[in-house]
């Protein structure tokens, strides 16, 4: 089976930095998304994770350890825009997507 | 947006009607996928497809088909609306491949069964 763990709630304060855990335990495993979605909109990409390590994306950074089952979302340099749901999804040999139930991420100011 | 759409947006319906949703995509990806979104369960794949008639079952497939007869149009039909179907259904396409690849999402479709 497939077992997908995310904090529900974080909150940051504008400008902070922010780190969002994902662990994960999947049959088969290809490689692990992570997605920004605003109440009422479609989730939007962010990025794709398939070997070990950082991927860095101006704000966004994430990581994987594909041996520890464990990925996070490092967001910098907070801004009131980034209060959304953040979503893991992991993509399974099948190229089928499973995905976490989402951090809400509330930005102060 | 990957030029996804989806229709009808939103819609109402009673319980045991048929309905179809429709996704249409213009940049003739091979992958499409239909998930669900419900509170306290995240997004739930549907049904996917690989290909024109290829389709294949997600994990909440029941009172679910699919089919896809030409590549830019996916549609979702359930056969007798139940009120726990009631959900926000979300069209999604597949670009790019390897180790780099993305999954867009369409807008949504905001369906009530009453």
């Amino acid at each position: 089976g497939q077992n997908i763990d995310q904090p529900t709630e974080m909150t940051a304060t504008e400008g902070a930095i922010v780190q969002i855990n994902c662990t994960y335990q999947t049959s088969g495993f290809n490689g692990l998304f992570w997605y920004q979605q605003h109440a009422g909109e479609a989730p939007t990409f962010l990025s794709y994770n398939v070997l070990d390590g950082l991927e860095e994306k101006g704000r966004f950074s994430s990581f994987l350890s594909r041996s520890k089952g464990y990925s996070y979302l490092l967001l910098k340099e907070l801004q009131m825009k980034d209060s959304a749901s953040y979503l893991c999804a992991v993509e399974r040999t099948a190229r089928q997507l499973t995905f976490g139930s989402g951090t809400q991420l509330t930005v102060l100011p | 947006d990957a030029g996804i759409t989806q229709s009808p947006r939103h819609k109402v319906t009673e319980t045991g009607t048929p309905v179809t949703l429709r996704c249409h995509q213009t940049e003739n990806h091979r992958y499409m996928y239909w998930y669900r979104q419900d509170p306290g369960h995240g997004l739930r794949l549907i049904h996917y497809s690989y290909g024109v008639k290829d389709t294949d079952k997600g994990e909440v497939s029941d009172g679910y088909s699919v089919s896809r007869s030409k590549t830019e149009d996916f549609l979702l039909t359930l056969e007798s609306a139940t009120s726990s179907q009631t959900s926000v259904y979300f069209c999604a396409i597949r670009t790019g491949g390897g180790s780099s690849y993305e999954q867009y999402f369409g807008p949504g479709t905001r369906l009530t069964v009453t």
